[in-house]
């Protein structure tokens, strides 16, 4: 069966700091891939999704960037973090081909505090 | 761009009471999901029902996608369905899934 990660669970991290989170899926081959960002309180907003390796669609001019390095990796980055960059990172995967496998999902997530 | 809303924003239900949730969307969509996001934060697949109507326990689902709306129906419900119940949406001819405003569900005992 299928399983995705995420790492870390939470992180506390300064202002100006960079970022690195880390997504990964087993049991499963060229998987869609995406970030979405939680703010407290809100819904989840789509940042990035990637259907390949090296393949990256930004859906939000902001802060962060986005990588995929391995056909099942995905990574969100930040060089600076702003105070805004706060919230919780879901990760989530779906699998590509037929529209009758859009079913998507998602890792445990990351909750980043920017202080 | 596609709105996806959902209602009511908020409810509180005594244990035992059955609920109605509603997702209104605004253009076609492919398919679409709901979601239990429990008071962790993991997001929890209950149904993908892009037309029709399923259902797995207390729970079950309608989609009508002709007139863009999406039910679920909550009957009995029991503490631990409190949450946040989200619906999220395929965009046709896109690899993108657009989420609603969510329901904000809490049960007591």
């Amino acid at each position: 069966s299928q399983t995705i990660h995420q790492w870390p669970a939470t992180l506390v991290q300064p202002v100006g700091s960079p970022l690195s989170l880390e997504c990964t899926v087993e049991g499963t081959s060229n998987p869609n891939l995406y970030w979405y960002r939680q703010a407290a309180g809100r819904g989840l907003q789509l940042l990035f999704y990637s259907v390949g390796i090296g393949q990256i669609s930004s859906e939000v001019p902001q802060n962060l960037s986005a990588s995929r390095p391995q056909d099942r990796q995905f990574i969100l980055s930040s060089k600076k973090l702003l105070l805004s960059d706060s919230g919780f990172y879901l990760c989530a995967w779906s699998a590509r081909g037929s529209s009758s496998y859009n079913e998507q999902f998602f890792g445990p997530g990351t909750r980043l505090t920017v202080l | 761009g596609i709105q996806v809303e959902q209602s009511p924003p908020d409810l509180i239900l005594q244990e035992g009471a059955n609920s109605t949730l509603r997702c209104n969307f605004s253009d076609s969509v492919n398919n679409l999901q709901w979601f239990h996001q429990n008071p962790w934060g993991q997001l929890i697949n209950l149904f993908y029902i892009p037309s029709g109507t399923k259902q797995n326990g207390r729970l079950s689902a309608t989609t009508v996608a002709t007139e863009r709306y999406s039910l679920l129906y909550i009957s009995s419900s029991q503490t631990t369905d409190s949450g946040v119940y989200f619906c999220a949406v395929h965009l046709s001819g896109t690899y993108k899934y657009i989420f609603g405003t969510g329901t904000r569900l809490k049960v007591l005992a």
